[in-house]
Order: structure tokens, then sequence, then C-alpha cells
């Protein structure tokens, strides 16, 4: 079975400062796909990133970067420049190509302090 | 307008009830989802569905029943409601087809309390 592990239940980076989250998963698949999602405190879940595992580019979206590592099945999140309006929870998810049961970490607090 | 949208986004009921959560999505997509979420945890699947003749379990099924509707509609119940079914639950939808991008698109999610 896939597990999804993030080893920092909370977080705090100074704002305008770069923060790394971490996440590793377990899996015996070659071809999958990985996501990061935020919940702020409205409870939407909202996808920051997404990486396909076939791509050995790391994803990008403005200021939130990915440091994907297939062989150590690491999955890290990079924001940088933190805004107060990052501040929420941070799931990273797994999911096979061909199968729709995501998994999910157990998230990551992130606190920005002004 | 919101292209996943849940109702009720907040419910209170008693052991032993039933109740009904309710999903609906303007986005077109034909695959469904069901997740619980518990605090300190992750979400958890709980059934999903691939159009409105396939229903699947997920990891957490027992306790639950789904009724897919129609293509945009996917309703959660809970036959006999208990005290550890306290969750949030996320409904959430994604484009399976061939070229799919498996993306998960949330609703915003409904707390659900049983006293």
């Amino acid at each position: 079975a896939q597990t999804v592990t993030q080893s920092q239940p909370e977080m705090s980076v100074q704002e305008a400062e770069t923060v790394t989250l971490s996440c590793t998963y377990d899996t015996s698949e070659s071809d999958y796909y990985l996501f990061w999602y935020k919940q702020p405190p409205s409870r939407q879940m909202i996808l920051v990133i997404r990486q396909e595992a076939y791509k050995q580019q790391n994803a990008t979206e403005n200021r939130f970067s990915v440091n994907f590592q297939k062989a150590a099945k690491s999955f890290s999140l990079k924001i940088s420049d933190s805004q107060l309006g990052d501040a929420a929870m941070y799931f990273c998810a797994y999911n096979r190509r061909g199968n729709n049961d995501m998994r999910f970490g157990a998230g990551t607090r992130l606190t920005v302090k002004p | 307008d919101a292209d996943v949208t849940q109702t009720p986004r907040n419910r209170i009921t008693k052991t032993g009830k039933r109740i009904m959560l309710e999903c609906s999505q303007t986005k077109g997509h034909d695959r469904m989802y069901w997740y619980r979420q518990d605090p300190g945890l992750g979400l958890q699947l709980i059934y999903y569905s691939f159009d409105v003749k396939d229903i699947n379990k997920g990891e957490i099924s027992d306790g639950y029943s789904v009724s897919r509707q129609a293509q945009a509609k996917f309703s959660l119940s809970l036959e006999s409601a208990i005290p550890n079914q306290t969750a949030l639950y996320f409904c959430a939808t994604s484009d399976g087809g061939k070229g799919g991008k498996k993306t998960q698109y949330f609703g915003p999610g409904t707390r659900l309390l049983v006293l």
C-alpha cells in the first residue's frame, strides 16, 4: 500500500523568507502523480502544485516549487517570499496512474510571522 | 460560482439519525469522490465513482453509502450516525479520461457533528 509521510506537524517562517515542507512516500510503482494541497482556515482544499513522476523537471508555480527526488521518494515543497496568506495546512498527496485512490499525508501547519 | 459545491456546510445531528450530504459539480468531470478529514490526519477516501453506474469503496466505507444520481451529483449518506463519524467531509472531482490530469478539485467541505 502506498503511504505518504509528512514529518513536520508544524513549521513557521518569517514573512518574505523561504520555507521548505517535507514529504516522503512509499510506493513500488514507477508511474504516479504527486500533489501539494493547501487548506487555509476557510477549510477549502486548494491545489498548489502537481508533479508527474515521469517528468524529471521539478514543477514550479510562481513562488511555489518542488524538489522531486524519485529515487529517494521525496517530494518537498519550497515556498519563496512567504506571504501572510500562505499560512495554512499543507497536505502532500500521491496518486498512482490508473488508480483513483489518492493518499494524503497528515499535513504540516505553516505559520507565517509578520 | 464555485465549481464544486457541498450542502450543507455545517450539520449537527444525533446518534442513530440518517443524514445525507450532497455534492454538485459544474466542471463536467466524470469522477467524483467523498473524503473524510479528522483532526491531525490527512484525508481518507470513503467512496468514489467513475460514472453514474460505477461506485467503488475507498479506505473507510463502513457506515457510509453513496448515490450517484447524475454525472454532476454525488451524495453521501450515513444510515445511522455515530459520534465517531464527527469529522469534516469533502467532495472532490477529477477528469479521469485519457489525457486527464488526475488533479482532484475539492468542494468547501461539510462539518458534521454527531452528538
